[in-house]
Protein backbone atom coordinates (compact mmCIF):
# COMPACT_ATOMS: atom_id res chain seq x y z
CA UNK A 1 0.00 0.00 0.00
CA UNK A 2 1.56 3.71 -0.32
CA UNK A 3 2.22 6.32 2.56
CA UNK A 4 3.06 9.51 2.56
CA UNK A 5 5.69 11.03 4.74
CA UNK A 6 6.08 14.69 5.49
CA UNK A 7 8.84 16.19 7.88
CA UNK A 8 9.29 17.46 10.06
CA UNK A 9 5.87 17.72 11.74
CA UNK A 10 6.72 20.85 13.36
CA UNK A 11 9.32 23.79 12.79
CA UNK A 12 9.71 27.14 14.50
CA UNK A 13 12.06 29.27 12.39
CA UNK A 14 13.14 33.42 12.65
CA UNK A 15 12.71 35.57 10.01
CA UNK A 16 15.04 35.50 7.35
CA UNK A 17 16.42 32.01 7.53
CA UNK A 18 16.30 29.35 5.06
CA UNK A 19 13.48 26.44 4.61
CA UNK A 20 13.72 22.60 3.93
CA UNK A 21 10.66 20.74 4.01
CA UNK A 22 10.49 17.18 2.53
CA UNK A 23 7.91 14.62 1.54
CA UNK A 24 8.31 11.28 0.59
CA UNK A 25 5.44 8.74 -1.42
CA UNK A 26 6.21 4.80 -0.87
CA UNK A 27 4.76 2.09 -2.71
CA UNK A 28 3.76 4.00 -5.91
CA UNK A 29 5.68 4.98 -9.16
CA UNK A 30 5.80 7.95 -11.46
CA UNK A 31 2.82 10.11 -9.01
CA UNK A 32 1.68 13.96 -9.22
CA UNK A 33 2.79 15.80 -6.07
CA UNK A 34 1.61 18.69 -5.26
CA UNK A 35 2.47 21.42 -1.97
CA UNK A 36 -0.65 22.92 -0.56
CA UNK A 37 -0.48 25.60 2.47
CA UNK A 38 -3.55 26.16 4.94
CA UNK A 39 -3.53 29.37 6.98
CA UNK A 40 -5.58 28.81 10.09
CA UNK A 41 -9.01 27.90 9.77
CA UNK A 42 -8.40 28.26 6.36
CA UNK A 43 -8.68 26.58 2.99
CA UNK A 44 -6.15 24.40 1.41
CA UNK A 45 -4.21 26.68 -1.35
CA UNK A 46 -2.14 25.14 -3.60
CA UNK A 47 1.52 26.33 -3.73
CA UNK A 48 3.40 23.66 -6.21
CA UNK A 49 2.81 20.73 -8.22
CA UNK A 50 5.25 18.40 -9.98
CA UNK A 51 3.90 15.40 -12.94
CA UNK A 52 7.88 14.14 -12.84
CA UNK A 53 11.30 14.53 -11.45
CA UNK A 54 12.57 17.92 -12.50
CA UNK A 55 9.16 19.49 -13.71
CA UNK A 56 7.77 21.94 -11.01
CA UNK A 57 4.62 24.59 -11.98
CA UNK A 58 3.93 27.41 -9.64
CA UNK A 59 0.56 28.34 -8.69
CA UNK A 60 0.99 31.42 -6.91
CA UNK A 61 4.12 33.96 -7.22
CA UNK A 62 5.92 34.15 -3.55
CA UNK A 63 8.98 33.49 -1.15
CA UNK A 64 9.15 29.76 -1.83
CA UNK A 65 10.29 27.47 -4.58
CA UNK A 66 9.91 23.44 -5.03
CA UNK A 67 11.94 20.73 -5.96
CA UNK A 68 11.74 17.23 -7.20
CA UNK A 69 14.99 15.80 -7.30
CA UNK A 70 13.67 11.63 -6.97
CA UNK A 71 11.05 10.36 -8.32
CA UNK A 72 8.84 9.56 -5.12
CA UNK A 73 10.69 13.32 -3.07
CA UNK A 74 9.11 16.62 -3.27
CA UNK A 75 11.13 19.77 -1.23
CA UNK A 76 9.72 22.68 -0.37
CA UNK A 77 12.27 25.56 0.56
CA UNK A 78 12.64 29.04 0.87
CA UNK A 79 15.89 30.78 1.11
CA UNK A 80 14.64 33.71 3.59
CA UNK A 81 11.34 32.85 5.55
CA UNK A 82 8.97 35.69 6.42
CA UNK A 83 6.03 35.96 9.32
CA UNK A 84 3.71 35.51 6.04
CA UNK A 85 5.24 32.35 5.38
CA UNK A 86 3.59 30.71 8.65
CA UNK A 87 1.30 28.10 8.59
CA UNK A 88 0.30 24.34 7.91
CA UNK A 89 2.24 22.69 4.75
CA UNK A 90 0.60 19.58 3.50
CA UNK A 91 1.69 17.17 0.33
CA UNK A 92 -0.10 14.65 -1.49
CA UNK A 93 0.46 13.05 -4.32
CA UNK A 94 -1.59 11.35 -6.69
CA UNK A 95 -1.54 8.32 -9.49
CA UNK A 96 -0.40 9.63 -12.37
CA UNK A 97 -2.48 9.02 -15.50
CA UNK A 98 -5.86 7.99 -13.03
CA UNK A 99 -8.70 10.16 -11.96
CA UNK A 100 -8.32 13.15 -9.66
CA UNK A 101 -8.33 11.41 -6.40
CA UNK A 102 -5.20 12.75 -3.95
CA UNK A 103 -3.97 11.85 -0.91
CA UNK A 104 -2.53 14.40 1.65
CA UNK A 105 0.42 13.75 3.90
CA UNK A 106 0.52 14.43 7.89
CA UNK A 107 1.44 18.09 7.49
CA UNK A 108 4.12 20.49 8.63
CA UNK A 109 3.24 23.32 10.87
CA UNK A 110 5.37 26.24 10.52
CA UNK A 111 5.80 28.73 12.66
CA UNK A 112 8.03 32.23 11.64
CA UNK A 113 8.74 34.65 14.24
CA UNK B 1 -12.66 30.66 -11.60
CA UNK B 2 -14.52 27.65 -10.55
CA UNK B 3 -15.49 27.70 -6.92
CA UNK B 4 -17.16 25.67 -4.41
CA UNK B 5 -19.08 26.90 -2.06
CA UNK B 6 -19.46 24.42 1.09
CA UNK B 7 -22.59 25.10 3.09
CA UNK B 8 -23.21 25.36 6.46
CA UNK B 9 -19.88 27.05 7.49
CA UNK B 10 -19.78 25.37 10.74
CA UNK B 11 -22.76 23.47 13.11
CA UNK B 12 -23.22 22.15 16.23
CA UNK B 13 -24.80 19.00 16.58
CA UNK B 14 -25.61 16.59 19.35
CA UNK B 15 -24.06 12.67 19.36
CA UNK B 16 -26.49 10.69 18.02
CA UNK B 17 -27.79 13.60 15.56
CA UNK B 18 -28.07 13.24 11.75
CA UNK B 19 -25.83 15.86 9.83
CA UNK B 20 -26.53 17.22 6.14
CA UNK B 21 -23.48 19.17 4.37
CA UNK B 22 -23.55 20.37 0.87
CA UNK B 23 -21.07 21.37 -2.12
CA UNK B 24 -22.28 23.67 -4.81
CA UNK B 25 -20.51 25.31 -8.21
CA UNK B 26 -21.87 27.63 -11.32
CA UNK B 27 -19.45 25.07 -13.01
CA UNK B 28 -19.76 21.27 -13.76
CA UNK B 29 -17.52 18.78 -12.15
CA UNK B 30 -16.94 15.48 -13.43
CA UNK B 31 -15.76 13.95 -9.87
CA UNK B 32 -16.74 14.86 -6.61
CA UNK B 33 -14.06 14.12 -3.52
CA UNK B 34 -14.90 14.36 -0.35
CA UNK B 35 -12.41 14.99 2.66
CA UNK B 36 -12.45 15.21 6.31
CA UNK B 37 -9.45 16.69 8.42
CA UNK B 38 -8.75 16.43 11.49
CA UNK B 39 -7.30 19.52 13.82
CA UNK B 40 -3.32 19.60 13.13
CA UNK B 41 -3.69 16.52 10.84
CA UNK B 42 -3.62 16.36 7.00
CA UNK B 43 -6.98 15.68 5.08
CA UNK B 44 -8.13 12.36 4.40
CA UNK B 45 -10.48 11.20 1.49
CA UNK B 46 -13.68 9.70 2.87
CA UNK B 47 -15.67 9.34 -0.48
CA UNK B 48 -14.70 10.24 -4.31
CA UNK B 49 -17.77 10.27 -6.75
CA UNK B 50 -17.11 9.57 -10.29
CA UNK B 51 -20.41 9.80 -12.15
CA UNK B 52 -23.87 12.04 -12.04
CA UNK B 53 -26.51 10.56 -9.69
CA UNK B 54 -23.97 8.08 -8.28
CA UNK B 55 -24.46 7.27 -4.38
CA UNK B 56 -22.04 6.02 -2.20
CA UNK B 57 -21.69 5.20 1.13
CA UNK B 58 -18.51 4.46 3.43
CA UNK B 59 -19.33 3.02 6.96
CA UNK B 60 -21.89 6.05 8.21
CA UNK B 61 -21.71 8.24 5.66
CA UNK B 62 -23.25 8.56 2.41
CA UNK B 63 -22.33 10.94 -0.43
CA UNK B 64 -23.97 11.64 -3.67
CA UNK B 65 -22.81 13.24 -6.80
CA UNK B 66 -25.80 15.52 -8.29
CA UNK B 67 -27.69 14.96 -11.26
CA UNK B 68 -26.72 18.54 -12.62
CA UNK B 69 -23.61 17.93 -12.07
CA UNK B 70 -22.83 21.40 -9.88
CA UNK B 71 -23.60 19.94 -6.24
CA UNK B 72 -22.45 17.16 -4.24
CA UNK B 73 -24.01 15.86 -0.40
CA UNK B 74 -22.18 14.20 2.26
CA UNK B 75 -24.42 12.94 5.19
CA UNK B 76 -23.40 11.62 8.79
CA UNK B 77 -26.02 9.20 9.96
CA UNK B 78 -25.74 9.10 14.05
CA UNK B 79 -22.81 11.01 14.56
CA UNK B 80 -20.75 10.45 17.24
CA UNK B 81 -17.57 12.92 18.83
CA UNK B 82 -14.82 11.35 16.21
CA UNK B 83 -17.20 13.00 13.77
CA UNK B 84 -15.67 16.59 14.53
CA UNK B 85 -13.46 18.53 12.20
CA UNK B 86 -13.68 19.61 8.63
CA UNK B 87 -15.18 18.84 6.02
CA UNK B 88 -13.81 19.74 2.43
CA UNK B 89 -15.17 18.75 -1.33
CA UNK B 90 -13.31 19.17 -3.66
CA UNK B 91 -13.17 18.23 -7.27
CA UNK B 92 -11.05 18.70 -11.12
CA UNK B 93 -10.25 22.22 -11.87
CA UNK B 94 -11.26 23.07 -15.86
CA UNK B 95 -8.95 21.76 -18.68
CA UNK B 96 -7.24 19.47 -16.28
CA UNK B 97 -7.19 16.64 -13.77
CA UNK B 98 -4.49 16.62 -11.98
CA UNK B 99 -5.34 19.72 -10.02
CA UNK B 100 -8.47 19.97 -7.62
CA UNK B 101 -10.58 22.89 -6.56
CA UNK B 102 -11.10 22.77 -2.84
CA UNK B 103 -14.55 24.31 -1.48
CA UNK B 104 -14.38 26.57 1.97
CA UNK B 105 -15.22 23.67 4.32
CA UNK B 106 -17.28 23.04 6.83
CA UNK B 107 -16.78 22.92 10.67
CA UNK B 108 -18.33 19.84 12.28
CA UNK B 109 -18.57 20.09 16.28
CA UNK B 110 -20.61 17.52 18.26
CA UNK B 111 -21.63 18.03 21.32
CA UNK B 112 -21.98 15.11 24.29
Amino acid sequence: SQTIHQWPATLVQPVGSPLSLECTVEGTSNPNLYWYRQAAGRGLQLLFYSVGIGQISSEVPQNLSASRPQDRQFILSSKKLLLSDSGFYLCAWKEGGLPDTQYFGPGTRLTVL
Amino acid sequence: GQQLNQSPQSMFIQEGEDVSMNCTSSSIFNTWLWYKQDPGEGPVLLIALYKAGELTSNGRLTAQFGITRKDSFLNISASIPSDVGIYFCAGPRTGTASKLTFGTGTRLQVTL
